[in-house]
């Protein structure tokens, strides 16, 4: 079994509606990240939380501790969203060296 | 800043031949690692670096050599090229070890190995 599962693999969306990425890890972890990778390959972080909530433009970040889930949440959503959304869990203790990878989610925004 | 770049982009290697991925970062960070990504999986660790001088291994190390002899470069060596090794590889690089480091990555290195 992953340490970090994400759902759903695949979604596509209609422009301007409200999505939701998932992420379920099975490890104790220290911070909990979130990247997109651009259709031409390119990774950038997204966020970082330890708890509760982060928010950046139309992208929101949650973290529940307690229930080891994390959502990725986009508002009003655009086809430049489109891209593939991975967090990442590290470990307690652990250096970035122990960041573990969930398989990405794949959207596709249609305008 | 140009932040962190790799070189090649492309590259097409037979197998057994040998090839320097490069890495540079020139936001003095002390923290570079290297990644394989490959379909189907999330991005897997080969190696990290804390600082000039000082290297280990992740979860996937075999078959790849590093070393740092500067703060800006990480050079990824493939010493004897397999096919098992076509993948695509990301250098990321972050300003210490903290879980709470944003990582910056480079644009990635995709690698075919004939």
């Amino acid at each position: 079994k992953n340490e970090v599962e994400q759902s759903p693999q695949n979604l596509t969306a209609q422009e301007g509606e409200f999505i939701t990425i998932n992420c379920s890890y099975s490890v104790g972890i220290s911070a909990l990240h979130w990247l997109q990778q651009h259709p031409g390959g390119g990774i950038v972080s997204l966020f970082m939380l330890s708890s509760g909530k982060k928010k950046h433009g139309r992208l929101i970040a949650t973290i529940n501790i307690q229930e080891k889930h994390s959502s990725l949440h986009i508002t009003a959503s655009h086809p430049r969203d489109s891209a593939v959304y991975i967090c990442a869990a590290s470990n307690y203790g652990g250096s970035q060296g122990n960041l573990i990878f969930g398989k990405g989610t794949k959207l596709s925004v249609k305008p | 800043n140009a932040g962190v770049t790799q070189t090649p982009k492309f590259q097409v290697l037979k197998t057994g031949q040998s090839m320097t991925l490069q890495c540079a970062q020139d936001m003095n960070h002390e923290y570079m690692s290297w990644y394989r990504q490959d379909p189907g999986m999330g991005l897997r660790l080969i190696h990290y670096s804390v600082g000039a001088g000082i290297t280990d291994q992740g979860e996937v190390p075999n078959g790849y050599n590093v070393s740092r002899s500067t703060t800006e470069d990480f050079p990824l060596r493939l010493l004897s090229a397999a096919p098992s090794q076509t993948s695509v590889y990301f250098c990321a690089s972050s300003s210490g070890m903290s879980s709470y480091n944003e990582q910056f990555f480079g644009p990635g290195t995709r690698l075919t190995v004939l």
